[in-house]
């Protein structure tokens, strides 16, 4: 079963620290992404890449950052964190050539006070 | 660009038969997907149509029109572990990242 694991399913940070959200994968995907979802809103891409060392912007990029220094782990980085942050932020991964499968980790619920 | 529509919330009884239907506007089209995922859950991935017609994974069934830009997500026999939230989400390429649907999110009743 693939598997793709989140650092926290709960966080909370203040108003202008840098956070850091840590996703994981196990089954050797090359695509990963990064995806908050709010109430009524759905799943918004923030970032994704296609392979180590890469990144792509989604459709809401700002105030975010990606590092992708291994192929199983991908990072999303909140240079200084606002209280419009406060979501929750879904980690997923999948195959080249199969992106209308992806695999999603449990979610962070990242509430910026 | 792309969007997607899809209601809000459908409710239907237990043993009953549901539909889901979901539009969508897009630049390119390669395929539609249908993800369910429960409260505090994951999304999971259950269907996804390249080619029109229907594809059918015990329970569930998905259908795809391209000339009309339409799919759905059919439901049968519904049991109280479907209720669940429900999104479509199409690609313009193998490798394009999904565009979500805003969900609906299904009630079922006994």
């Amino acid at each position: 079963d693939v598997k793709v694991t989140q650092s926290s399913r709960y966080l909370v940070k203040r108003t202008g620290e840098k956070v850091f959200l840590e996703c994981v994968q196990d089954m050797d995907h090359e695509n990963m992404f990064w995806y908050r979802q709010d109430p009524g809103l759905g799943l918004r891409l923030i970032y994704f890449s296609y392979d180590v060392k890469m990144k792509e912007k989604g459709d809401i990029p700002e105030g975010y950052s990606v590092s992708r220094e291994k192929k199983e782990r991908f990072s999303l980085i909140l240079e200084s964190a606002s209280t419009n942050q406060t979501s929750m932020y879904l980690c997923a991964s999948g195959l080249t050539g199969r992106a209308y499968e992806q695999y999603f980790g449990p979610g962070t619920r990242l509430t910026v006070t | 660009g792309q969007s997607l529509e899809q209601p809000s919330e459908v409710t239907a009884v237990e043993g009953a038969i549901v539909q889901i239907n979901c539009t969508y506007q897009t630049s390119g089209f390669y395929g539609l997907s249908w993800y369910q995922q429960h409260d505090g859950g994951a999304p999971t991935f259950l269907s996804y149509n390249a080619l029109d017609g229907l594809e059918e994974t015990g329970r569930f069934s998905s259908f795809l029109s391209r000339s009309d830009s339409y799919g759905y997500l059919l439901l049968q026999e519904l049991q109280m572990k479907d209720s669940a939230s429900y999104f479509c989400a199409v690609t313009n390429s193998g490798n394009t990242p999904l565009v979500f649907g805003k969900g609906t999110r299904l009630s079922v009743i006994a």
